[in-house]
């Protein structure tokens, strides 16, 4: 089965600080996405890629920033964290093959921030 | 601008009913519809998914089926167990990108 995989789990930070989410998958997926939800709330796309050296912005409007130097790796920035942040990201990929463009999700990356 | 509606918001039935969780979206012009299930606190875990050119896909006690003319989709769970609770999401594709539902909570007594 695939995997895909969020780090940290649970992050409690104070305002002002640099924050980086990882996110890392080992199915060589080509895209990869970041999602935003908050308890009992739908999804938001924030940022995805196509591939290495693509990122492009989502429907939902974010301060974050993203990376795809590797094929594997998605990582997601915050320069500056504000508690209007603090929220749940989630992270996916989906590809082709015998999956048919499922999408597999992490276990997600809890923020708050105070 | 793609839209995607899920009726009802919550369900609570009694263990071992038949039950239907219901997805509307506006445009037909998908990719293809998956149903994802979603625990409090975590990630979503993948249950089925219908390509665009296919009406329905089953996996054990869960049978989903896709009309794309109407922009309908229905999932059907059979039986149902206190471990069938959960969030159950319902998301379309088209392009590169995922549409998701706000979900259907819902809660099997014992």
């Amino acid at each position: 089965e695939a995997d895909i995989y969020q780090t940290p789990r649970y992050l409690v930070i104070g305002t002002g600080k640099k924050i980086t989410l990882e996110c890392s998958q080992t199915m060589g997926h080509d895209k990869m996405y970041w999602y935003q939800q908050d308890p009992g709330m739908e999804l938001h796309l924030i940022h995805y890629s196509y591939g290495v050296n693509s990122t492009e912005k989502g429907d939902l409007s974010s301060e974050s920033t993203v990376s795809r130097i590797r094929t594997e790796h998605f990582p997601l920035t915050l320069e500056s964290a504000r508690p209007s942040h603090t929220s749940q990201y989630l992270c996916a990929s989906s590809g082709q093959g015998a999956w048919g463009e499922k999408l597999f999700f992490g276990s997600g990356t809890q923020l708050s921030v105070l | 601008k793609q839209e995607v509606t899920q009726i009802p918001a919550a369900l609570s039935v009694p263990e071992g009913e038949n039950l239907v969780l219901n997805c509307s979206f506006t445009d037909s012009a998908i990719y293809n519809l998956q149903w994802f299930r979603q625990d409090p606190g975590k990630g979503l875990t993948s249950l089925l998914l219908i390509q665009s050119s296919q009406r329905e896909q089953t996996s054990g006690r869960l049978n989903a089926s896709l009309d794309k003319s109407s922009g309908r989709s229905t999932l059907y769970i059979a039986a149902s167990q206190p471990g069938d609770s959960a969030t159950y999401l319902c998301a379309v594709t088209g392009g590169f990108k995922t549409i998701f539902g706000a979900g259907t909570r819902l809660f099997v007594k014992a």
